[in-house]
């Protein structure tokens, strides 16, 4: 069974790094892309990026790029995501989500987030 | 690429039709899938590549499009059909959310 455990809530102050986890089971963890995903208070879902464990190939959406760290350790079966600075605005739910690719009938491969993590809540504030 | 949903929220009763649209930005084929999110629960995939159900996703949910506009349709609303519903293109990195659709019944 697939399964993406997530590391528990934190409470930060501003300035404060932060590294929370992601930890993959029932799968080949390296051959397999895991995303991370932000929902702010009341908001929706924003994809942040996403790497292949394998050999670490990452995708950052724009507005996360420079802000985030993604990694990942194939030993542990762990996706890491961290903040070296954090800010009140970071203040969000952070789900990983493992990608699948997905054949249509004309064979295009097309990338779905099939298993998510619980979440991790993370807190800034002063 | 930016999806944009609509509506952003409504209100029904069980046994309606409920449609809900997402409109990309630009050609995308048919590289969307839709999400259902509950409170306090992470999304679980309903629809991938814009009208293929996910193993174990009631029959009652569909969904339809491609090119630009998409849409997901509940054919008979139930009780347990609440939670906000997203769509996201997987035609390119980032993969973007539109903003969710709230539903509720009434």
């Amino acid at each position: 069974e697939v399964q993406l455990v997530q590391s528990g809530a934190e409470v930060k102050k501003p300035g404060e790094s932060l590294k929370i986890s992601c930890k993959g089971s029932g799968y080949r963890f390296a051959n397999s892309w895991i995303g991370w995903v932000r929902q702010m208070p009341g908001k929706g879902l924003e994809w942040v990026g996403i790497i292949y464990p394998g050999d670490s190939d990452l995708r950052y959406a724009p507005s996360f790029e420079g802000q985030v760290t993604i990694s990942a350790d194939t030993s542990t079966s762990t996706t890491f995501l961290q903040w070296n600075s954090l800010k009140p605005s970071d203040t969000a739910m952070y789900y990983c989500a493992r990608q699948w690719d997905f054949f249509d009938s004309s064979a295009q491969i097309i990338p779905l987030f099939d298993y998510w993590g619980q979440g991790t809540l993370v807190t800034v504030s002063s | 690429i930016q999806m944009t949903q609509s509506p952003s929220s409504l209100s029904a009763s069980v046994g309606d039709r409920v449609t809900i649209t997402c409109r990309a930005s630009q050609n995308i084929d048919n590289f969307v899938n839709w999400y259902q999110q509950k409170p306090g629960q992470a999304p679980k995939v309903l629809i991938c590549g814009a009208s293929t159900l996910r193993s174990g996703v009631p029959s009652r949910f569909s969904g339809s499009g491609y090119g630009a506009e998409f849409t997901l349709s509940i054919s008979s609303l139930q009780s347990e059909d609440y939670g906000t519903y997203y769509c996201q293109q997987s035609y390119s990195a980032p993969r973007t959310f539109g903003e969710g659709t709230k539903v509720e019944i009434k």
